[in-house]
């Protein structure tokens, strides 16, 4: 079956813009998670939802980001007056409840000029 | 807090080599471990992890790892190495799901 998917693959924007990143999981996951990759770190957390809600969000860095997932299946990050700072590849990835493995998508690659 | 730390940020190593890819981790209690490997240009893909049981696992590819509690460590290994395990590989831990901590990942170079 199809993987987790992730629009756009690449996107460019300028500072002070606001940008939305897509997440389709796969089907009947109900574990949703994000996470910024910055280049030569690991994959850092950002936000964790279990259904429609958000299990832990302790890892998004401050107000300007934002996540949804209204039905409990694709997910939106969205991100508030975009700084250099912000470009990194952002991760997505589902998984089953509990310690299953979580599937990754291949990544949203952010740039902010 | 939880943190994994990746002791070698690149290993180069000649095709049919053995190879160990180091991780150790610091938490106070019990704790889950996976291995993942991001091929150039590709998402993270899992190799192993470890949740409970025996303490060597075996994953894909011919990886295997050890966890070793006393050492609060859970190394990578594969006795001979392909060109095609050229790849950057994450530690991560959880401890009771949900989300991953992961180490600073490890470039595996292998030469011909």
């Amino acid at each position: 079956g199809a993987g987790v998917s992730q629009t756009p693959s690449n996107k460019v924007t300028e500072k002070g813009k606001y940008v939305e990143l897509r997440c389709d999981p796969i089907s009947g996951h109900t574990a949703l998670y994000w996470y910024r990759q910055s280049l030569g770190q690991g994959p850092e957390f950002l936000i964790y939802f279990q259904g429609t809600g958000a299990a832990d969000d302790s890892g998004l860095p401050n107000d300007r980001f934002f996540a949804v997932r209204p039905e409990g299946s694709v997910s939106t990050l969205k991100i508030q007056r975009t700084e250099r700072g912000d470009s990194a590849v952002y991760l997505c990835a589902s998984s089953l409840e509990g310690l299953n493995e979580q599937f990754f998508g291949p990544g949203t690659r952010l740039t902010v000029l | 807090a939880q943190s994994v730390t990746q002791l070698d940020s690149q290993v180069p190593v000649f095709e049919e080599a053995p190879v160990e890819l180091r991780c150790n981790y610091s938490s106070s209690v019990s704790v889950y471990l996976f291995w993942y490997v991001q091929y150039p240009n590709q998402g993270l893909q899992l190799l192993l992890k470890y949740l409970s049981g025996s303490t060597l696992v075996k994953g894909i590819n011919g990886f295997e790892a050890e966890f070793n509690k006393s050492q609060t460590s859970f190394h990578l290994r594969k006795p001979s190495v392909h060109i095609s395990d050229t790849a950057e590989y994450f530690c991560a831990v959880t401890q009771q799901g949900g989300k991953l901590i992961f180490g600073q990942g490890t470039e595996l170079s292998v030469k011909p």
